[in-house]
């Protein structure tokens, strides 16, 4: 299965600021996802990235808030902006894979704190 | 109506036992069905996937489906402690943009 590597690992930020959450596969995919996991919950689909086309959000999520980036086959980055205590989770990429086998490969996830 | 119910748990199994794990699903057209292990602290880890009504074994794990009852669900062999973890379903449906749709996720516990 495909390797992806998320960074950073973990942070902690101020309200108020951004972060930007990178997440590289070590093999081209078409299709990369977004998620949440808000303590104690299960994940949620924030978007859908394509490459070369605008990412699709998920009711509820909206671009000015969880920017996108797709520049290549291989690499994405999610921002969070404008930061309050609720957008306190665990934010997972992930890719679609059909190639070996059919299913969907995470990141080790990004733990974001907002104090 | 949620999109697909799992019970939270905790499930709790004696080491050895054979531990069974459901999830319903409310959209008639899913066409694939997967099943992730977490752990405290990780990301969720695939551990099956089925797409065709019956069941699939691998290893201690068999899964199975019944898209009439749109029920799927995971049988742990031989329950280990290592198996101590939260399972989640996740359902895609064919035309709904490849997006996986999980479950809230059951809680095992394997106790000694």
């Amino acid at each position: 299965s495909a390797v992806i590597s998320q960074k950073p690992s973990r942070d902690i930020c101020q309200r108020g600021t951004s972060l930007t959450i990178q997440c590289q596969v070590d093999s081209q995919v078409t299709m990369m996802f977004w998620y949440r996991q808000q303590p104690g919950q299960s994940l949620t689909l924030i978007a859908t990235a394509n490459q070369g086309s605008e990412a699709t959000y998920e009711s509820g999520f909206v671009i000015d808030k969880f920017p996108i980036s797709r520049p290549n086959l291989t690499f994405s980055t999610l921002t969070v902006s404008n930061m309050s205590p609720e957008d306190s989770s665990i934010y997972l990429c992930s890719v679609e894979e059909a190639t070996g086998f059919y299913g969907y490969t995470f990141g080790s996830g990004t733990r974001l704190t907002v104090v | 109506q949620k999109e697909v119910e799992q019970n939270s748990g905790p499930l709790s199994v004696p080491e050895g036992a054979i531990a069974s794990l459901n999830c319903t699903y409310s959209d008639r057209g899913s066409q694939s069905f997967f099943w992730y292990r977490q752990y405290s602290g990780k990301s969720p880890e695939l551990i099956m996937s089925i797409y065709s009504n019956g069941d699939k074994e691998d290893g201690r794990f068999t899964a199975q489906l019944n898209k009439a009852s749109q029920y799927v669900s995971l049988l742990i062999r031989d329950s280990q402690p290592s198996d101590s973890a939260t399972y989640l379903c996740a359902v895609s449906v064919t035309g709904g943009g490849n997006k996986l749709t999980f479950g809230t996720g059951t809680q095992l516990k394997v106790e000694l």
